[in-house]
């Protein structure tokens, strides 16, 4: 099955980008999609499409895609920014959603 | 307001059975494609199962065939997981979700709070 491959942790002074990668073979062919999730809260979709924000979602959230990486950017980083951010994509092997391990982004 | 809430979650024996529900509200149920998703203690999020609208096409995580059952009552704007012969590794947070058409642009675009399930002896 495919694997994805994201940093367990990510830490950023506020006001600073962060930068959480999502590493896949050949993921740049696939549509890759981020969540955000809270301690005990649901999971939020932050991006879809590689790059597309839902409504109400931050313009200080984007995302890109190319070759075997998939990177969700955080500008402008706010404490509330704190979460566990998990990419996910369809694998084309197992005709299934797959998602990465997750990454821990904390606000110093 | 639109939402998903799930319950039926426990302690449960390994071996024993358990029924998820999952009440929707503030949108049209019959309209979406809808999910499981689970979330084991400290770690990643993991798909469980997808039912279309109508409830007649489901579809499983391999390793989860023949034990897990996906349904939905479209009058009753719910989405139900029957679990059977459960295990210690399915312990877990286990999420409701909403999604776009099933295949290669599947994303969860609604989620729930989920429901803890902790299966132990």
């Amino acid at each position: 099955s495919y694997v994805l491959t994201q940093p367990p942790a990510v830490s950023v002074a506020p006001g600073q980008t962060a930068t959480i990668t999502c590493g896949g073979n050949h993921i740049g062919s696939k549509r890759v999609h981020w969540y955000q999730q809270k301690p005990g809260q649901a999971p939020i979709l932050v991006i879809y499409y590689d790059k597309d924000r839902p409504s109400g979602i931050p313009e200080r959230f984007s995302g890109s895609n190319s070759g075997n990486t998939a990177t969700l950017t955080i500008s402008r980083v706010e404490v509330g920014d704190e979460a566990d951010y998990h990419c996910q994509l369809w694998d084309t092997t197992t005709d299934q959603p797959v998602f990465g391990g997750g990454t821990k982004l904390t606000v110093l | 307001d639109v939402q998903l809430v799930e319950s039926g979650g426990g302690l449960v024996q390994p071996g024993g059975s358990l029924r998820l529900s999952c009440a929707a509200s503030g949108f049209t149920f019959p309209g979406y494609w809808l999910s499981w998703v689970r979330q084991t203690p400290g770690k990643g999020l993991q798909w469980v199962a997808t039912i279309n609208q109508d409830g007649r096409q489901t579809y499983y995580l391999d390793s989860l065939k023949g034990r897990f059952t996906i349904s939905r009552d479209n009058a009753e704007s719910s989405l139900y997981l029957q679990m059977s012969n459960l295990r210690v590794d399915d312990t877990a947070v286990y999420y409701c979700a909403r999604g776009n058409d099933y295949g290669f642009n599947y994303y969860f675009a609604l989620w729930g709070r989920g429901t803890p399930v902790s299966v132990s002896s």
